[in-house]
């Protein structure tokens, strides 16, 4: 079993949608949690992080943390087609390593 | 220049050749790291290094060597490279353990 699972999509949805992007993990020494969204023959671009269980929203961003339930989340609101990406989720335990764990990538498609 | 860089952008190269990839970040960051991206298989961590002059290995790290000579430079070299050498190569670096990691726009190369 992969620590970390993530859909590969490819998710299709119409221009203005509410987009839900989601990864579980088994590890529980993951703290710290990371959505990059990635173009293209592009490297990964950091969009958010956290620390904590909860929502952390960044503009039409919102990161959904659920420790106990090892499920983390990325919303995306009034989706654009420039949101058309790979979008990567990534965690790591803190302390104690340099170990980061990636999703494989969940492909979006925003329709115009 | 703002961030990090990687060179060559792209590379052919005749198995059996010695390459070395390149990166360069003016963040001042301590960690440094090398990453493949292969479909199916997402961020494989090659090597990384915690702060100039130490190294460490990753998941992926046969094949490969690396040098943390000063704190902005972190080459990765393939000694005698295999097709299976074949990726998208990534540099990354964060200011610490467990802290963001920041990519580079990756190299990609084909090893025949």
């Amino acid at each position: 079993q992969k620590e970390v699972e993530q859909d590969p999509g490819p998710l299709s949805v119409p221009e203005g949608a509410i987009v839900s992007l989601n990864c579980t993990y088994s590890n529980s020494a993951f703290q710290y949690f990371m959505w990059y969204r990635q173009y293209s023959r592009k490297g990964p671009e950091l969009l958010m992080y956290t620390y904590s269980s909860g929502n952390k929203e960044d503009g039409r961003f919102t990161a959904q943390v659920d420790k106990s339930s090892k499920y983390i989340s990325l919303f995306i609101r009034d989706s654009q087609p420039s949101d058309s990406a790979t979008y990567l989720c990534a965690m790591t335990p803190i302390s104690g390593t340099y170990k980061y764990i990636f999703g494989t990538g969940t492909r979006l498609k925003v329709l115009a | 220049i703002a961030g990090i860089t990687q060179a060559p952008t792209s590379q052919i190269l005749a198995a059996g050749r010695r390459m070395t990839l390149r990166c360069t970040q003016d963040m001042r960051h301590n960690a440094m790291y090398w990453y493949r991206q292969d479909l199916g298989l997402g961020l494989r961590l090659i090597h990384y290094s915690n702060t100039a002059g130490t190294t460490g290995k990753g998941e992926v790290p046969d094949g490969y060597s690396v040098s943390r000579a000063n704190t902005d430079d972190f080459p990765l070299t393939l000694a005698s490279a295999v097709p299976s050498q074949t990726s998208v190569y990534f540099c990354a670096s964060s200011k610490g353990r467990g802290e963001t990691q920041y990519f580079g726009p990756g190299t990609r190369l084909l090893v025949l």
